[in-house]
C-alpha cells in the first residue's frame, strides 16, 4: 500500500495562530481525506480533498477554519486557522489508491494549542 | 452507513485466539464490513473487509453471520503488539469511500 508521510508529526502552537499540515504520498492516489481525533475520542472526518477544486466538507467543518488544498494526486495540505485550545487534536490524512479500495492512514499530526 | 455496536473493552491472553464481536443489525445488502485497528500513537491500520463470505488474510479472519447482522474478527494467535483499539465499520462499497468510526473495542493482550 501507499506510504503516507505527514509533516509535522507534532507541534505546539499559540492560540490565534494558524498551522499548515502536509500529507505526501509516494504514489498517485484517487482520493485523499482529512480526519480529526480529539483526545480520547474516535476519528471524525473533516473533509475530502479534491484535486484542483474545493474540498468537500462534512457537517460542522467549514473552509474558513480548515482550508484544504490538493494541487496534485500525491499531495494535500490542511490548515488549522485561528487556533484555540479546542483545536488540540491529532489530525490524520488518509488515502484511497483506487476507487473502492480500503483507506490507508498516515500516523497523524499531534497538535497542542496553548 | 449502518451503525455498529462493539464492546468497549476486552482482555486477551497472549498466544490465544482473540475473538472480537461486532453487531450491525441494520446493515443493508450493499454494505461491507470493514475492520481497522489503531495502535497507540499511530494512524488506523486496515485489517480486513467482507460482504457476506468469511474472509481470511495474513492478519486475521472475518466471520460474518448468515443474516449479516453481526460479525467476528479473529486474531488467531494474539501477541502483545496486537494491543490496540479495534474498529468495526460498515459502509457501501465506493460510496465516497467515507469511513464513520464508532467507539471501537480497546483490546489489551496480556502475557
Amino acid at each position: 500500500s501507499a506510504v503516507i508521510s505527514q509533516k509535522p508529526s507534532r507541534d505546539i502552537c499559540q492560540r490565534g495562530t494558524s498551522l499548515t499540515i502536509q500529507c505526501q504520498v509516494d504514489s498517485q492516489v484517487t482520493m485523499m481525506f482529512w480526519y480529526r481525533q480529539q483526545p480520547g475520542q474516535s476519528l471524525t472526518l473533516i473533509a475530502t480533498a479534491n484535486q484542483g477544486s474545493e474540498a468537500t466538507y462534512e457537517s460542522g467543518f467549514v473552509i474558513d477554519k480548515f482550508p484544504i488544498s490538493r494541487p496534485n494526486l500525491t499531495f494535500s495540505t490542511l490548515t488549522v486557522s485561528n487556533m484555540s485550545p479546542e483545536d488540540s487534536s491529532i489530525y490524520l490524512c488518509s488515502v484511497v489508491e483506487e476507487g473502492g479500495q480500503p483507506q490507508h492512514f498516515g500516523d497523524g499530526t499531534r497538535l497542542s494549542i496553548l | 452507513d449502518a451503525k455498529t455496536t462493539q464492546p468497549p473493552s476486552m482482555d486477551c491472553a497472549e498466544g490465544r485466539a482473540a475473538n472480537l464481536p461486532c453487531n450491525h443489525s441494520t446493515i443493508s445488502g450493499n454494505e461491507y464490513v470493514y475492520w481497522y485497528r489503531q495502535i497507540h500513537s499511530q494512524g488506523p491500520q486496515y485489517i480486513i473487509h467482507g460482504l457476506k463470505n468469511n474472509e481470511t488474510n495474513e492478519m486475521a479472519s472475518l466471520i460474518i453471520t448468515e443474516d449479516r447482522k453481526s460479525s467476528t474478527l479473529i486474531l488467531p494467535h494474539a501477541t502483545l503488539r496486537d494491543t490496540a483499539v479495534y474498529y468495526c465499520i460498515v459502509r457501501v462499497w465506493a460510496a465516497g469511500n467515507k469511513l464513520t468510526f464508532g467507539g471501537g473495542t480497546r483490546v489489551l493482550v496480556k502475557p
